[in-house]
């Protein structure tokens, strides 16, 4: 199975409003985690990461914390802009250290 | 300006016909990778390549095939032995298989 599991969307907000992405791993040890960013018809774009344990990745007003814990990495951002519409995707780095495992993406959509 | 290439943007082929999408690099990135998209299932690899004259299947790589005859190079080959060709690909580059990887834009094939 998918060993990366994000919040199923849509989420729907509007603009200012407070963003949480939930994500969660599997994984022995600790791998690298990553958020990707896709607009509308684009490739992706990396948002943030962290590589090790108690990590806080931040980019553009987004953040997100390596918590070994609870095996997680949720996506934050304060006050959302119409242009965060896009959809986000959570990974980590396999066990070999050979590719990226993605989780399935969440579309995010804002309001004015 | 460093980036990746992916050509074309939009791609038609006729069932049975074998077609080939370009991906190119100018980052002087080691690794190389391929990925499909498709609604609600996030990327899953197709292949990749840690170096020049290697490459290493994915998760879903039947029905495709790839080369890696340049650093520069990593094209991709869709047979027509692949049941479901239509979909979005994504083709990637890292410094190497554990780092952070860096997309294309994308090519959208439809096979009619």
């Amino acid at each position: 199975g998918n060993s990366v599991t994000q919040m199923e969307g849509p989420v729907t907000l509007s603009e200012e409003a407070f963003l949480t992405i939930n994500c969660t791993y599997t994984a022995t040890g600790y791998p690298s985690l990553f958020w990707y960013v896709q607009y509308p018809g684009e490739g992706l774009q990396l948002l943030l990461k962290a590589t090790k344990a108690d990590d806080k990745g931040s980019n553009k007003g987004f953040e997100a914390t390596y918590r070994k814990e609870t095996t997680s990495f949720h996506l934050e951002k304060g006050s959302v802009q119409v242009s965060d519409s896009a959809v986000y995707f959570c990974a980590r780095a396999n066990q070999a250290g050979t590719a990226l495992i993605f989780g399935k993406g969440t579309t995010l959509s804002v309001s004015s | 300006d460093g980036g990746i290439t992916q050509s074309p943007k939009y791609l038609f082929r006729k069932e049975g016909q074998n077609v080939t999408l370009s991906c190119e690099q100018n980052l002087n990135h080691d690794a190389m990778y391929w990925y499909r998209q498709d609604p609600g299932q996030g990327l899953r690899l197709i292949y990749y390549s840690q170096i020049v004259n290697d490459f290493q299947k994915g998760d879903i790589a039947e029905g495709y095939s790839v080369s890696r005859e340049k650093k520069e190079s990593f094209p991709l080959t869709v047979t027509s032995a692949q049941k479901n060709p239509t979909a979005f690909y994504l083709c990637a580059s890292s410094t190497d298989t554990s780092d952070t990887q860096y997309f294309g834009p994308g090519t959208r094939l439809t096979v009619l």
